[in-house]
């Protein structure tokens, strides 16, 4: 059984500093999705990572993928107040067998 | 454009009764899943299906039955519920491949009292 966790659960950091967050994964996958949840909004699409290797940037968030060491990682570039939300890194099992699992999620608190 | 379209938003049932949570998407998306999420929680897969005529169980399937008749769509029935089924349900899918994105619908936030 895939078991996906993250580290760490609860993240408070001032503004204009840096900080990553990991996912770690139990089973072999080269796809990885890093998604953003807002207070009682739905998950909006951050990162798709498909190969080992894998790094995507968009504005302050920067996201890579190690497959051997099933490893991501999601840095944050000095933070901002509007980069405060909860994180959720997922795993695809196999393909033909997509069953997308999710991390425990990392709710981050950016302090002005 | 509409993408995944859950409802009810809200509801609110007693213990015993049972409701189905409807879940649409127009993309002629293959794959669909449920999801719940308890407060301060991850998501959790109820069931998934990948395509018409074909479903299987997630993590926590138990209390729901799903069916997949049209590609469109992916209602989620519970019976007979119980306060362990309050929760936030999220509905997604996507087209089989790899590298696709998932979409969610916007959730329902049930409570069983």
């Amino acid at each position: 059984e895939l078991k996906v966790e993250q580290n760490p659960l609860f993240l408070s950091m001032q503004e204009g500093k840096n900080y990553t967050i990991y996912c770690n994964y139990s089973t072999t996958s080269d796809r990885l999705y890093w998604y953003r949840q807002d207070p009682g909004k739905s998950l909006e699409s951050l990162f798709v990572l498909l190969s080992n290797g894998a790094v995507k940037q968009e504005g302050r968030l920067m996201a890579s993928l190690d497959t051997k060491a099933r490893l991501s990682t999601l840095h944050i570039t000095a933070a901002v107040h509007d980069l405060s939300a909860t994180y959720f890194c997922a795993v695809d099992m196999a393909v033909g067998n997509e069953k997308l699992t999710f991390g425990t999620g990392t709710r981050l608190t950016i302090i002005p | 454009n509409a993408g995944v379209t859950q409802t009810p938003k809200f509801r609110i049932l007693k213990i015993g009764q049972s409701m189905t949570l409807q879940c649409t998407q127009d993309m002629n998306h293959n794959y669909m899943y449920w999801y719940r999420q308890d407060p301060g929680m991850g998501l959790k897969l109820i069931y998934y299906s990948v395509g018409a005529g074909i479903t299987d169980k997630g993590e926590v399937p138990n209390g729901y039955n799903v069916s997949r008749s049209t590609t469109e769509d992916f209602p989620l029935r519970l019976e007979l519920a119980a306060p362990s089924q309050t929760s936030v349900y999220f509905c997604a899918s996507r087209t089989q491949g790899s590298g696709n994105t998932i979409y969610f619908g916007e959730g329902s936030w049930l409570t069983v009292v």
